[in-house]
Parts: C-alpha cells; sequence; structure tokens
C-alpha cells in the first residue's frame, strides 16, 4: 500500500511480558516517528529516526523502552517488561525531512496495546 | 516543558455553532500545521501555515499563523458532527537550514452534537 501500516493493530499481553511493534513507512520517507497516546490524550513524542543520523530518543519513557529503523525503511518499537501503564496506542509516522519541506507527517492506523 | 499549548482541551458544542481553538508557543516557529484525528485512527494533516499572519481558509474551517510565528488559531463555523475529533497543532523548528522534527501541541478535543 501507499501509506503507513502497523502490526499488530492490537495487542493484549501480559503484566512482564515484552512486546515488538512494528512500522512500515512510506517508501522514500527518510523520517520516522514513534508516538504513545493514551486514551483520550494527545501524541506523547517517543522516538524520531532522520536517515543515517543518531536517533532522537529524548521521548523515551524508560530503559524499557527501545527502537530500531533499518537504513530508511522498518521500524520495530520494543517494550520489555510491559507494565500496565504502558497501555496505549502507540502510534508511527513518517516524512520526507528535507531542508525545503515542511516535515508533513503521515501517519500509521497505530497498535493498541493492552497490558493486563 | 511543552512548547505548544492548545486551549480549550475540551470543547462540546451543538450543531451549527461556531468556535475557535488556539495554539500557543513562546517559540518562534518556521511553520505550522494542523492535524484532526478521528478515532481509532492516526491524525491527517490539514493545513501547513508559513507566513506570519498567513489565513488559510478550507470550507468551513479558518486557519491563522500569528504576525510573530508563535501563535495560531482554528475557526470552525457552523459546526457538524463530522467535524468531531481530536485536533492538534505541530510546530516546525528550523536552525540554518537543517531540517528539525515537528512538536506537537496537546490537542483540543471537540465534540459536536445535534
Amino acid at each position: 500500500g501507499a501509506g503507513v501500516s502497523q502490526s499488530p493493530s492490537n495487542k493484549v499481553t501480559e503484566k512482564g511480558k515484552d512486546v515488538e511493534l512494528r512500522c512500515d513507512p512510506i517508501s522514500g520517507h527518510t523520517a520516522l516517528y514513534w508516538y504513545r497516546q493514551r486514551l483520550g490524550q494527545g501524541l506523547e513524542f517517543l522516538i524520531y529516526f532522520q536517515g543515517n543520523s543518531a536517533p532522537d530518543k529524548s521521548g523515551l519513557p524508560s530503559d524499557r523502552f527501545s527502537a530500531e529503523r533499518t537504513g530508511e525503511s522498518v521500524s520495530t518499537l520494543t517494550i520489555q517488561r510491559t507494565q500496565q501503564e504502558d497501555s496505549a496506542v502507540y502510534l508511527c509516522a513518517s516524512s520526507i525531512d528535507l531542508s525545503y519541506s515542511y516535515n508533513e507527517q503521515f501517519f500509521g492506523p497505530g497498535t493498541r496495546l493492552t497490558v493486563l | 516543558t511543552q512548547l505548544l499549548e492548545q486551549s480549550p482541551q475540551f470543547l462540546s458544542i451543538q450543531e451549527g455553532e461556531n468556535l475557535t481553538v488556539y495554539c500557543n508557543s513562546s517559540s518562534v516557529f518556521s511553520s505550522l500545521q494542523w492535524y484532526r484525528q478521528e478515532p481509532g485512527e492516526g491524525p491527517v494533516l490539514l493545513v501547513t501555515v508559513v507566513t506570519g499572519g498567513e489565513v488559510k481558509k478550507l470550507k468551513r474551517l479558518t486557519f491563522q499563523f500569528g504576525d510573530a510565528r508563535k501563535d495560531s488559531s482554528l475557526h470552525i463555523t457552523a459546526a457538524q458532527p463530522g467535524d468531531t475529533g481530536l485536533y492538534l497543532c505541530a510546530g516546525l523548528l528550523r536552525y540554518a537550514g537543517t531540517a528539525s522534527k515537528l512538536t506537537f501541541g496537546t490537542g483540543t478535543r471537540l465534540q459536536v452534537t445535534l
């Protein structure tokens, strides 16, 4: 497809388990973002990948959270030892981050994570 | 520290009413975007404003960028139930021509009832 895709769409896990969330950005988009959105809340920035630069991890809430990106393609967000407070929708977005662009972000539909 | 504050946080109005949402910051942005998010979906871009004082219209929605490029407003005329959703502003900070990540505002949740 032409848009950003995320998988799984829903994930239910038990407290203490690890989870991996996947994002497939739009082809050619150099930048990729992960956000967390709790129920009824705005977007909480987690991490930003831009080309080959070191990722901006300033939004990761704890060392249980990590993310990887292979070149300018797929990214995975890993949450280790999940806690109930990690329950949220995790949104991925990609954009063409160029010096002359406005960096419009295209979002995926999100992964709804529920930690029991 | 939240760079972009939106107000109000929540707004519940009846069909046909007008409303304004504000997005404020102490930072100067090179451009500012507005997104709308509907339940179960990711946010979708509505508009980008670039020039201080710029006004853009999208049907019943009017967007304005402040003269100093620190704030923006979204005005909806004759709101309809289809306008229901979460409205997010997002500012782009750019230094010396380099790209920078977007910073999203706190969000305004709008509900329009019949």
